[in-house]
C-alpha cells in the first residue's frame, strides 16, 4: 500500500519555464513533508519542507504548496535550469511513535532542456 | 557542515558472500537509517535505529541485519548476498524527527 504517490515518473520542461512536480498522500497522520533531489550515483539532498500548519513555503526558486484537504502537495521550480535535472522524491512523516521515519514516493525524473 | 559517510562507493561481491556496509555520521544524531534505491521503486527502508543497540525493521528487512554499537556508526550486513540484492544502498541520519541527511550511497553488485 503506497502511502506517498508520485504519479508522474518523468517530466520534461524547457529552461526558464516552470516545473511542477506533484505528490499525493493517503495517511492523514502525516504532518511534515519534504522534497529531496537526487543526482545519479549520489545520495539525496534535502531541498525544501513544509509543516501541515502551513500551506506554502518558499526558498528561492523553490516553492512547496500543501493542500491538506486534497492530501496533495506540489513543488514549483521557477525558473527551471538545466542543473535542476535530477530525480525528485517527495517524503512524509507523521505524529506518533515513529515520527522520525520518512515515507518516500517513487520519484519523478525531471529533465530541463536548454 | 553535516556529514554522512559510507565506507565504499562501489562494491562487487559474489553470491553467498557476507557483506558489510558501514555508515558514519558526525552530527550526533540519534536516528540512523538504511535504504535501498531501485529504478521505479524509489527509496525503500530496510532497517533503522533510534538509539545505540536499538533497531527496528523497515519495509524490506529480509536478507539483511544491522548493528549499532556506537552512536555515530550504523552497519548493514548481508548475511549471504544474493543477486536480487544488487542495488544502491543509502544511509541517512536525523535528529529526533524530520529531515534526514544522506550519505553518498554504495552501489553494490552481486554476481
Amino acid at each position: 500500500d503506497q502511502q506517498v504517490k508520485q504519479n508522474s515518473p518523468s517530466l520534461s520542461v524547457q529552461e526558464g519555464r516552470i516545473s511542477i512536480l506533484n505528490c499525493d498522500y493517503t495517511n492523514s497522520m502525516f504532518d511534515y513533508f519534504l522534497w529531496y533531489k537526487k543526482y545519479p550515483a549520489e545520495g539525496p539532498t534535502f531541498l525544501i519542507s513544509i509543516s501541515s500548519i502551513k500551506d506554502k513555503n518558499e526558498d528561492g526558486r523553490f516553492t512547496v504548496f500543501l493542500n491538506k484537504s486534497a492530501k496533495h502537495l506540489s513543488l514549483h521550480i521557477v525558473p527551471s535550469q538545466p542543473g535542476d535535472s535530477a530525480v525528485y522524491f517527495c517524503a512524509a512523516s507523521g505524529s506518533g511513535g515513529s515520527n522520525y521515519k520518512l515515507t518516500f514516493g517513487k520519484g519523478t525524473l525531471l529533465t530541463v532542456n536548454p | 557542515d553535516v556529514k554522512v559517510t559510507q565506507s565504499s562507493r562501489y562494491l562487487v561481491k559474489r553470491t553467498g558472500e557476507k557483506v558489510f556496509l558501514e555508515c558514519v555520521q558526525d552530527m550526533d544524531h540519534e536516528n540512523m537509517f538504511w535504504y535501498r534505491q531501485d529504478p521505479g521503486l524509489g527509496l525503500r527502508l530496510i532497517y533503522f535505529s533510534y538509539d545505540v543497540k536499538m533497531k527496528e525493521k523497515g519495509d524490506i528487512p529480509e536478507g539483511y541485519s544491522v548493528s549499532r554499537e556506537k552512536k555515530e556508526r550504523f552497519s548493514l550486513i548481508l548475511e549471504s548476498a544474493s543477486t536480487n540484492q544488487t542495488s544502491m544502498y543509502l544511509c541517512a541520519s536525523s535528529l529526533r524527527t524530520g529531515k534526514q541527511y544522506f550519505g553518498p550511497g554504495t552501489r553494490l553488485t552481486v554476481l
